[in-house]
């Protein structure tokens, strides 16, 4: 069974304070992607990548970087965040059968 | 611009009866198409996939429709059960698996 996981289910930080969400898969796939989701919105690129130190961007990129140092991690950094940053974010991984998501991580800024 | 559409936020449906979501898609190099559920504080899981050489695929109770032409599918529940109460998306991808794109969700209930 694929496993994705996700460093926290819920999180509670401050406007302007710098924020990392981890994820890790342990199915050895090479691509891994950050998504957020918000309701009527669906769910929203972020950033992916194919391949360790390897990043593309989404489609709502703006406000966040991305940072895979291994295969098996791929982190997800807000460098200050704001009240909008407030979201469901989704963190999955995929084969040739389709992406596996993890369970997600609440964040709300204040 | 959405390139996946789910026009129906919300469904209800009888248990027993017949549940059908839709979802249409502008892109036609979209050639992967899935299904996915989503519980409230979950990640969403994978439910059935089509390829873009079939036109239906079954698995169990769930079944997905795909009219190339409309650039239209449809995933089919039958029986409803109260338990399928979700969100479900779909999404597609053009077959790398490097993007999906998904469409916006349509929330299921299903009364007992």
């Amino acid at each position: 069974d694929v496993k994705v996981t996700q460093s926290s289910r819920y999180l509670v930080k401050r406007t302007g304070e710098k924020v990392f969400l981890e994820c890790v898969q342990d199915m050895d796939h090479e691509n891994m992607f950050w998504y957020r989701q918000d309701p009527g919105l669906g769910l929203r690129l972020i950033y992916f990548s194919y391949d360790v130190k390897m990043k593309e961007k989404g489609d709502i990129p703006e406000g966040y970087s991305v940072s895979r140092e291994k295969k098996e991690r791929f982190s997800l950094i807000l460098e200050s965040a704001s009240t909008n940053q407030t979201s469901m974010y989704l963190c999955a991984s995929s084969s040739d059968r389709g992406q596996y998501f993890g369970p997600g991580t609440r964040l709300t800024v204040t | 611009d959405q390139q996946v559409k789910q026009n129906s936020p919300s469904l209800s449906v009888q248990e027993g009866r017949i549940s059908i979501l839709n979802c249409d898609y502008t892109n036609s190099m979209f050639d992967y198409f899935l299904w996915y559920k989503k519980y409230p504080a979950e990640g969403p899981t994978f439910l059935i996939s089509i390829s873009s050489i079939k036109d239906k695929n079954e698995d169990g109770r769930f079944t997905v429709f795909l009219n190339k032409s409309a650039k239209h599918l449809s995933l089919h529940i039958v029986p409803s059960q109260p338990g399928d109460s979700a969100v479900y998306f779909c999404a597609a991808s053009e077959g790398n698996f490097n993007k999906f794109y998904f469409g916006s969700g349509t929330k299921l209930n299903v009364k007992p």
